[in-house]
């Protein structure tokens, strides 16, 4: 079966300007959560959507925000983007709760 | 508050041989504990979970200890071969309200594996 899918894979953006990553997840899973992965930080947890409802969220500011739909596809969203907010944003889904949670590829954003 | 931790940023172990890396987490909430392998450019992939009911789980070439009194676990890999050289996390879950559950990840060993 399809893996999970974030798009798009590469992106760069200005300084200020606000961005939209997408990700449909395993078929059949409902919950889907975010991560960012930089270099200095590694893996921080965003919020996991399970349902269309944020269930737990992460220690970012609220320029991160997020949702997701009826067919579980979710997105996430970042406004006013600063230069720190460069990073590997990864998705991740699973069944039911957020213990094997399988991941997409990841969204690299970079902005300058 | 880095609740999970691996202190050894790299390794290095010859193809063949048994690969131990390690992991330590602070938070005495954490019930579940799982291994990522990850490569350039791609997500991370599952590899092996332990729940803190057991000490020990085993998968093929992949083992996972953990000394709950210690805080401490560790993924063996017997035999290293070259395409497991990758960076492994380490992550650790508690149940947070109603069923939801975030994975708090450790910052990663990159694994080499020399031919």
């Amino acid at each position: 079966k399809a893996g999970v899918t974030q798009t798009p894979r590469y992106l760069i953006k200005t300084r200020g300007q606000q961005v939209t990553l997408s990700c449909s997840p395993i078929s059949g899973h409902r919950s889907v959560s975010w991560y960012q992965q930089t270099p200095g930080q590694g893996l921080q947890f965003l919020f996991e959507y399970f349902s269309e409802t944020q269930r737990n969220k992460g220690n970012f500011p609220g320029r991160f925000s997020g949702r997701q739909f009826s067919n579980s596809r979710s997105e996430m969203n970042v406004s006013t983007l600063e230069l720190g907010d460069s990073a590997l944003y990864l998705c991740a889904s699973s069944f039911a709760s957020n213990t094997e949670a399988f991941f997409g590829q990841g969204t690299r954003l970079t902005v300058v | 508050d880095q609740q999970v931790k691996q202190n050894s940023p790299s390794l290095s172990v010859q193809e063949g041989r048994i690969s131990i890396l390690n992991c330590d987490y602070t938070n005495s909430m954490f019930d579940y504990f799982l291994w990522y392998k990850k490569y350039p450019a791609e997500g991370p992939t599952f590899l092996i979970s332990i729940s803190s009911i057991k000490d020990k789980n085993e998968d093929g070439r992949f083992t996972v200890f953990l000394n709950k009194s210690a805080k401490h676990l560790s993924l063996h890999i017997v035999p290293s071969q070259p395409g497991d050289s990758a960076v492994y996390f380490c992550a650790a879950s508690a149940r947070a309200s109603g069923s939801a559950r975030q994975l708090t990840f450790g910052s990663g060993t990159q694994l080499t594996v020399l031919p």
